[in-house]
């Protein structure tokens, strides 16, 4: 079955120090999301990402932060200059079609990195 | 603004009784519901979906969720707990754009 892989599973990073974490969304997906979940509490929304461009962000995906589909299979966050609180899961998702019919629509996750900033 | 609300932190239910998670929905127009499943240190694996249709959505693992739109609700239920559906349950509604809003989670606990 298809799934969605991301790498690193863990990174520990210094305060300061840039971070990009990568995703390999299913293959014939077009829609891309990162989202990211503190302490094993509620999932935020952070990006949303369509024909190479950011559909939409959420006010935690500030300046900092960044996404690039740089090739046809990778989809990556960077975190510029991270900071204490961006100690999170990150997690990437895809998805085939934005609505109902023969696509339903869900998101399919992949099992996250864990970025940890000392 | 769409949104979902989980009213319990936590569910704790005997191994083999019915089991409800409880989840409450505010859209504008019509809802798109999900509800997904965390295992501990593990990503959001997809359980059911209400698009339209049936009341009653059928999934994996023998869950079911009911949608009821006179009370906004779209609870997830099963029939009978196994211990190993302990894990976090998070109930989400698609917003106009596409992404995925999720509710703050319920911890199942289902002991032996």
């Amino acid at each position: 079955e298809p799934e969605v892989t991301q790498t690193p599973s863990h990174q520990v990073t210094q305060m300061g120090q840039e971070v990009i974490l990568r995703c390999v969304p299913i293959s014939n997906h077009l829609y891309f999301y990162w989202y990211r979940q503190i302490l094993g509490q509620k999932v935020e929304f952070l990006v949303s990402f369509y024909n190479n461009e950011i559909s939409e962000k959420s006010e935690i995906f500030d300046d900092q932060f960044s996404v690039e589909r740089p090739d046809g299979s990778n989809f990556t966050l960077k975190i510029r200059s991270t900071k204490l609180e961006d100690s999170a899961m990150y997690f990437c998702a895809s998805s085939e079609a934005l609505w109902e019919g023969a696509n339903t629509g869900e998101l399919f996750f992949g099992e996250g990195s864990r970025l940890t900033v000392l | 603004a769409q949104s979902v609300a989980q009213p319990e932190d936590q569910v704790n239910v005997a191994e083999g009784n019915p089991l409800t998670v409880k989840c409450t929905y505010s859209v504008s127009g019509n809802p798109y519901l999900f509800w997904y499943v965390q295992y501990p240190n593990r990503g959001l694996q997809f359980l059911l979906k209400y698009i339209t249709g049936d009341n009653l959505v059928k999934g994996s693992y023998g869950f079911e969720a009911e949608f009821n739109k006179s009370q906004t609700s779209f609870h997830l239920k099963k029939p009978s707990a196994l211990v190993s559906d302990s894990a976090l349950y998070f109930c989400a509604v698609k917003s106009n754009t596409g992404k995925l809003i999720f509710g703050q989670g319920t911890t199942l606990q289902v002991k032996p």
